[in-house]
């Protein structure tokens, strides 16, 4: 069974300022994926990002980027330049690919982020 | 209209009653998700199914039932509910085609048992 540690329960950052989200797990796998997930207030679960296992090279969505230590399994998730709209619960969650994925996805226990006007 | 749909999307019940939360979707997956989502917990799965002929127990089953009623329709059930399943309960369907991008949530369902 793999699991997945968010250490950072809350944290609060200015507006425009860089905020990095860590998150490690744990996983005797060694094909997977791993994603960072969003819920605003409204509650919906929104795909940020998506990192491959056996790709090197760091995922980066707009603002948003990973830096993926597959060895150290460290998947950390920095936010540039910040805006209010990123005010929310963010889930770092591993899926193993296995039968595609079969067994869902294991969340960490999350870290609220709130951006400061 | 959304692809994966969840009702009710609140619902206060009193201990001990039976209650069924529901999910629909139109993304026309197999697999299906239920998730429970506590504060300081994340989510965690439920049960999950991959046709109508195959229920699966997830990390914390016990005090749920589920019914996949077809491709489209994948209930939970609390038979008899208790105020530690109050949470914010989430239906999800998969593409496993899609390499976890094929995920689709629904909008939850926030269960009160009081």
């Amino acid at each position: 069974a793999q699991t997945v540690t968010q250490s950072q329960p809350e944290m609060s950052v200015q507006e425009a300022e860089t905020v990095t989200l860590s998150c490690t797990y744990d996983t005797s796998e060694n094909n997977y994926y791993l994603f960072w997930y969003k819920q605003p207030p409204s509650r919906q679960m929104i795909l940020v990002i998506r990192q491959e296992a056996y790709k090197q090279q760091n995922a980066t969505e707009n603002r948003f980027s990973v830096n993926f230590q597959k060895a150290a399994k460290s998947f950390s998730l920095k936010i540039s330049d910040s805006q209010l709209g990123d005010t929310a619960m963010y889930f770092c969650a591993f899926m193993s690919r296995r039968g595609g994925g079969a067994d869902g996805l294991t969340f960490g226990k999350g870290t609220h982020l709130i951006i400061q006007p | 209209d959304a692809d994966v749909t969840q009702t009710p999307r609140n619902r206060i019940t009193k201990t001990g009653k039976r209650i069924m939360l529901e999910c629909s979707q139109t993304k026309g997956h197999d697999r299906m998700y239920w998730y429970r989502q506590d504060p300081g917990l994340g989510l965690r799965l439920i049960y999950y199914s991959f046709d109508v002929k195959d229920i699966n127990k997830g990390e914390i089953s016990d005090g749920y039932s589920v019914s996949r009623q077809a491709q489209a329709k994948f209930s939970l059930s609390l038979e008899s509910a208790i105020p530690n399943q109050t949470a914010l309960y989430f239906c999800a369907t998969s593409d496993p085609d899609r390499g976890g991008y094929g995920y689709t949530f629904g909008s939850g369902t926030r269960l009160t048992v009081v």
